[in-house]
């Protein structure tokens, strides 16, 4: 079965700065999706960025951008230019690749809550 | 299309009585997925729906968990003689599938059994 694992339950970033948040996952397969979403407080969760196994960039959406190390099976998320509003709990997620029979269920980390300071 | 909705908000119950919670998935999504979400930890997955189908089913669904999808549009999520460790929020989420689309995530239904 696949794992997802966030070591770091609680970041602060100052405003304007950069913070990077760690994930590492174990599984045995070769082609996968990998996801960082974000949940605010009492808000739904959002889909910040994505990954497939198979491409070697590394994902960018905006200030988001991730740090894709299919061998090291770890898939960091870094924020630039860090603000108010990405104060958040952030959550890594595994999906297997459907087409080879794979489940279609996320398997999620235990997140971490990042703060951002004024 | 107003996203994913779920209702109640909230829902407070007495150990042992049985709830049901509501799911709308946006309307073109074929996909639809049930979470469970306990405070300090990740949603964990319970079940998901293809059309109509139900596929997948958690070992964390027990007897006591029942999930529908009639005619492939809302879907319904009960728990019968509620217990406390049910306390949590449960979490819908729908997708057309494809990676591409990722998944829409409702707001959720906190569910506390007193």
């Amino acid at each position: 079965a696949q794992t997802v694992t966030q070591s770091q339950p609680e970041m602060s970033v100052q405003e304007a700065e950069t913070v990077t948040l760690s994930c590492t996952y174990d599984t045995s397969e070769s082609d996968y999706y990998l996801f960082w979403y974000k949940q605010p407080p009492s808000r739904q969760m959002i889909l910040v960025i994505r990954q497939e196994a198979y491409k070697q960039q590394n994902a960018t959406e905006n200030r988001f951008s991730v740090n894709f190390q299919k061998a090291a099976k770890s898939f960091s998320l870094k924020i630039s230019d860090s603000q108010l509003g990405d104060a958040a709990m952030y959550f890594c997620a595994y999906r297997s690749e459907m087409t080879q029979g794979g489940s279609e269920k996320l398997v999620f980390g235990k997140g971490t809550k990042l703060t951002v300071n004024p | 299309d107003t996203g994913v909705s779920q209702d109640p908000r909230h829902k407070i119950t007495k150990r042992g009585q049985n709830v049901t919670f509501r799911c709308d998935p946006i309307s073109e999504h074929n996909r639809l997925y049930w979470y469970r979400q306990t405070l300090g930890q990740g949603p964990e997955f319970l079940t998901y729906f293809q059309n109509e189908a139900q596929l997948e089913k958690s070992r964390l669904l027990s007897d006591r968990f029942s999930a529908e999808r009639p005619k492939g549009s809302f879907s319904t999520l009960e728990i019968q003689r509620t217990e406390q460790g049910d306390s949590a929020m449960y979490l819908c989420a729908s997708s057309l599938g494809s990676f591409r689309y990722g998944y829409t995530f409702g707001s959720g239904t906190r569910l506390t059994v007193v």
